[in-house]
């Protein structure tokens, strides 16, 4: 099966500038998350959708940071505006709901702020 | 979920076994451990999950202690391709996972 598709691979902004990054889960995964990586740290989760709904946005700083998924598949999460302390790596993540086998990430992207 | 504790870092030599470990002493019973690695510029990638009983895949071994408060994640025959960051979760079915900062593993030719 097709992974999760993420891009752009890389981005690089200057602070106070907006940015958006996009996602397409694996097929039929209805429940899909988007992590921020800080470089030396493990994810951390941002938001969690179940199909179109969202289930937990407690750690979405929400003044500057949205996140969408309008029809249940792919989604896009937006930064506006950017601040230096957003640089980092943004994972999408989906999951089937199904089993117990976790999650499966995306390659993810490369936020610089400058 | 109850928290872990991992090594920063270890080294392993080339075709030996890597052997890492997880503290976990706060476990409780329906709460599976979870090891994930992520390779530099990838997203996690999952690689095995236990409850009670030791698990055993194509990629690893994980072999839980009877009291369950540690794990030990076994690489068999560690290739550089193995080199990455490991992290041990524990987590309640259909919860979030939160990631600690992981084992950064180097194998070593």
């Amino acid at each position: 099966e097709a992974g999760v598709a993420q891009s752009p691979r890389y981005k690089i902004i200057e602070k106070r500038q907006s940015v958006a990054f996009w996602c397409n889960p694996i097929s039929g995964h209805a429940t899909l998350y988007w992590y921020q990586q800080i470089l030396g740290q493990g994810p951390k989760l941002l938001i969690q959708f179940q199909n179109n709904g969202v289930v937990d946005d407690s750690q979405l700083p929400k003044d500057r940071f949205s996140a969408e998924r309008l029809k249940g598949v792919d989604s896009t999460l937006k930064i506006q505006p950017a601040k230096l302390e957003d640089s980092a790596v943004y994972l999408c993540a989906s999951s089937s709901g199904r089993g117990n086998y976790g999650y499966t990430f995306g390659s993810g992207t490369r936020l610089t702020v400058v | 979920d109850a928290k872990t504790t991992q090594p920063t870092s270890m080294d392993c030599a080339e075709g030996r076994a890597a052997n890492l470990p997880c503290n976990h002493s706060t476990i409780s019973g329906n709460e599976y451990v979870y090891w994930y690695r992520q390779i530099h510029s990838q997203g996690p990638q999952y690689i095995i999950h236990g409850l009670k009983n030791n698990e055993t895949n194509e990629m690893a071994s994980l072999i839980i202690t009877e009291d369950r408060k540690s794990s030990t994640l076994i690489l068999p025959h560690a290739t550089l391709r193995d080199t990455a960051v490991y992290y041990c979760i524990v987590r309640v079915f259909g919860n979030q996972f939160y990631f600690g900062t992981g084992t950064s593993l180097t194998v070593i030719p």
